[in-house]
């Protein structure tokens, strides 16, 4: 199985600066046929399911606010946050879809500072 | 209202059955392939399973295979789960997932449904 590894574990940052969130896949989750990473963010909410951020390693979904970009192929990525707000308050996971053998990352908690 | 809502969640004894369902309303549902991805408590995500739109290709994680067991009606916009043999570590939210093939990204999730195995 693909092994994702998100780093940190926690994150702390003071409203309005940025947040950077980072996920390393054990292989290559990049798809050569069609140039495509196969790699997703979410973002889990206390007592809420997770919800689609990123799809694709950087394409933001429909309604997600501007300030949450992702970037990175083959095997690192990041999601980042340009602006903290409050209600980014969260847990947020990476996932590879590039195997139907899908894995995820541990989680990085974000607060406020 | 598009949306995802389970049901069938409870305390059962190691060892124990259970069914999950996931009606699916407000989209195509033999449009999506399906999945249950689950998340103990306090703890990160993990996939349990995925079945394509017309149930011709189906997937375990190796934590559940020989035990779990899911299918679908498209007749009746439902997922299921039927979990046999149920262990502690079984004990999870599960949450039923779309996505628009396999493998694919998550796009919609339910609320989840609570599973406890515990004597």
């Amino acid at each position: 199985d693909i092994v994702m590894t998100q780093s940190p574990d926690s994150l702390a940052v003071s409203l309005g600066e940025r947040a950077t969130i980072n996920c390393k896949s054990s292989q290559s989750v990049l798809y050569s046929s069609n140039n495509k990473n196969y790699l997703a963010w979410y973002q889990q909410k206390p007592g809420q399911p997770p919800k689609l951020l990123i799809y694709w390693a950087s394409t933001r979904e429909s309604g997600v606010p501007d300030r949450f970009s992702g970037s990175g192929s083959g095997t690192d990525f990041t999601l980042t946050i340009s602006s903290l707000q409050t209600e980014d308050v969260a847990v947020y996971f990476c996932q590879q879809y590039y195997s139907a053998q899908y894995t995820f990352g541990q989680g990085t908690k974000l607060e406020i500072k | 209202e598009v949306q995802l809502v389970e049901s069938g969640g409870g305390l059962v004894n190691p060892g124990g059955s259970l069914r999950l369902s996931c009606a699916a309303s407000g989209f195509t549902f033999n449009s999506y392939s399906m999945n249950w991805v689950r998340q103990a408590p306090g703890k990160g995500l993990e996939w349990v399973s995925s079945i394509s739109s017309s149930s011709s290709y189906i997937y375990y994680a190796d934590s559940v295979k020989g035990r779990f067991t899911i299918s679908r009606d498209n007749a009746k916009n439902s997922l299921y789960l039927q979990m046999n043999s149920l262990r502690a570590e079984d004990t999870a939210v599960y949450y039923c997932a779309r996505g628009e093939g396999i493998p694919w990204y998550f796009d919609l999730w339910g609320r989840g449904t609570l599973v406890t195995v515990s004597s």
